[in-house]
């Protein structure tokens, strides 16, 4: 069965600290996607990234990054020299299958950021 | 700008009644999606529609119903079979299509239902 797994239920720092999202995702399929979504209080979620499982390459987005490993089932999410304005809850989801937008959501987790 | 538009941001129900949220999205998109959240469980399938005149259920389909009679409007009703309605709804949308992967899922803002 497909699976994710966000083991950190919530996370506090200290605005400029470092952070890691912990991802672990189980799946059958040998083609599928990874996101990342982050759900500020407002409420709305907002898309961060989207990774398929041939692009092993890590990505940089600013003070985002992120670390896709197939050999261990893991795609994590780092935040460099955190803000305030990071404090939200991230999800980490998976594709069902490869022609479907039917996402799997890990429970999330909620980053606070104190000043 | 286009996106998706839910409505009522926060609603309350008695036991026993039906409710109705919305959903209209003006992105040109051919599906909609309808999650529910709840503290510490993620967000979990209710319905989704790939085309107009056409849903299938999603993991926690009962005690709920869909129509989809417009390309731009998804509305989810709440019925009184369903156990515990009390959470955190969300609509979604993607292109759909299929054929070269996941697409992006769009969300809305979201509705509260509280029921009393």
């Amino acid at each position: 069965a497909q699976k994710v797994t966000q083991a950190q239920t919530e996370i506090s720092v200290v605005e400029k600290e470092d952070v890691t999202l912990d991802c672990v995702y189980e799946t059958r399929d040998t083609t599928y996607y990874l996101f990342w979504y982050k759900q500020p209080p407002s409420g709305e979620l907002v898309f961060l990234i989207r990774r398929n499982s041939f692009d092993e390459q890590n990505e940089i987005s600013g003070r985002y990054s992120w670390n896709f490993q197939k050999s261990t089932s893991s795609f994590n999410f780092t935040i460099t020299a955190s803000q305030v304005v990071d404090s939200a809850v991230y999800f980490c989801a998976l594709s069902e299958g490869v022609n479907t937008d039917k996402l799997i959501f890990g429970t999330g987790t909620r980053l606070q950021v104190f000043p | 700008d286009g996106g998706i538009t839910q409505s009522p941001k926060y609603l309350f129900r008695k036991e026993g009644q039906n409710v109705t949220l919305s959903c209209e999205q003006n992105l040109n998109h051919d599906a909609m999606y309808w999650y529910r959240q709840d503290p510490g469980q993620g967000l979990r399938l209710i319905y989704y529609s790939q085309i107009v005149n056409d849903f299938q259920k999603g993991d926690i389909a009962e005690g709920y119903s869909v129509s989809r009679e417009k390309k731009e409007s998804f509305p989810l009703t709440v019925t009184s079979a369903q156990k515990n309605p009390t959470a955190f709804y969300l609509c979604a949308s993607t292109p759909g299509g299929g054929g070269s992967g996941a697409n992006v899922l769009t969300f809305g803002a979201g509705s509260r239902l509280t029921v009393l």
